[in-house]
């Protein structure tokens, strides 16, 4: 099976800052990548589909790229209420497997 | 809009049973795929099983392959995961999600719902 690996596994930086979280593939998925918030206490919610294309509602601070087996979220100026879990998945086929989160708090 | 509202949660002790279930509203369930992933504390998202909105097409992680089964009673809108053989691993909070339904490979969650806690202990 295909391992999902995130980097870093925890991260903080200041409001305004620039922030990017990275996910690897052991093997090619194409653009078959999804990218999620989990915020303290509530269900995941999706942010990106195929590497790079926001889901409806995501502010545009939040950018996907990647294809193959590199990927990044890109989160281009650090607000209070992205504190989160950020998860990564991948969708080519099942098992439909996730990263193991990055935890992203406010310095 | 969209509302996954699971239930069925609890205390179970190793080697029993429990049967989840969630119910859907605000889309047309039956022409969903639909998912459950799990959560143990603290810990990260591990999907375990997927569903087609016919029954035809059905997948399960090694994990729970054998001892879990997924079903819908499209009807009623309702998915369902039967548990059997738990096991103190098998202790996470359950989510059920809707696949995007944009199109055949589009395996991802949009929705989900808010999750029930199933604790295995003695």
């Amino acid at each position: 099976d295909i391992q999902m690996t995130q980097s870093p596994s925890s991260l903080s930086a200041s409001v305004g800052d620039r922030v990017t979280i990275t996910c690897r593939a052991s093997q090619g998925i194409s653009n078959y990548l999804a990218w999620y918030q989990q915020q303290p206490g509530k269900a995941p919610k999706l942010l990106i589909s195929a590497a790079s294309t926001l889901h409806s509602g995501v502010p545009s601070r939040f950018r996907g790229s990647g294809s193959g087996t590199d990927f990044f979220l890109t989160i281009s100026s650090l607000q209070p209420e992205d504190v989160a879990t950020y998860y990564c998945q991948k969708y080519n086929s099942a098992p439909f497997t996730f990263g193991q989160g990055t935890k992203l708090e406010i310095k | 809009q969209v509302q996954l509202v699971e239930s069925g949660g609890g205390l179970v002790k190793p080697g029993g049973s429990l049967r989840l279930s969630c119910a859907a509203s605000g889309f047309s369930f039956g022409d969903n795929f639909m998912s459950w992933i799990r959560q143990a504390p603290g810990k990260g998202l591990e999907w375990i099983a997927y569903i087609s909105g016919d029954d035809y097409t059905i997948h399960y992680a090694d994990s729970v392959q054998g001892r879990f089964i997924i079903s819908r009673d499209n009807a009623k809108n309702s998915l369902f995961l039967q548990m059997n053989s738990l096991r103190a691993d098998d202790t996470a909070v359950y989510y059920c999600a809707r696949r995007d339904p944009a199109g055949p490979h589009t395996d991802y969650f949009d929705f989900w719902g808010q999750g029930t806690l199933v604790t295995v202990s003695s």
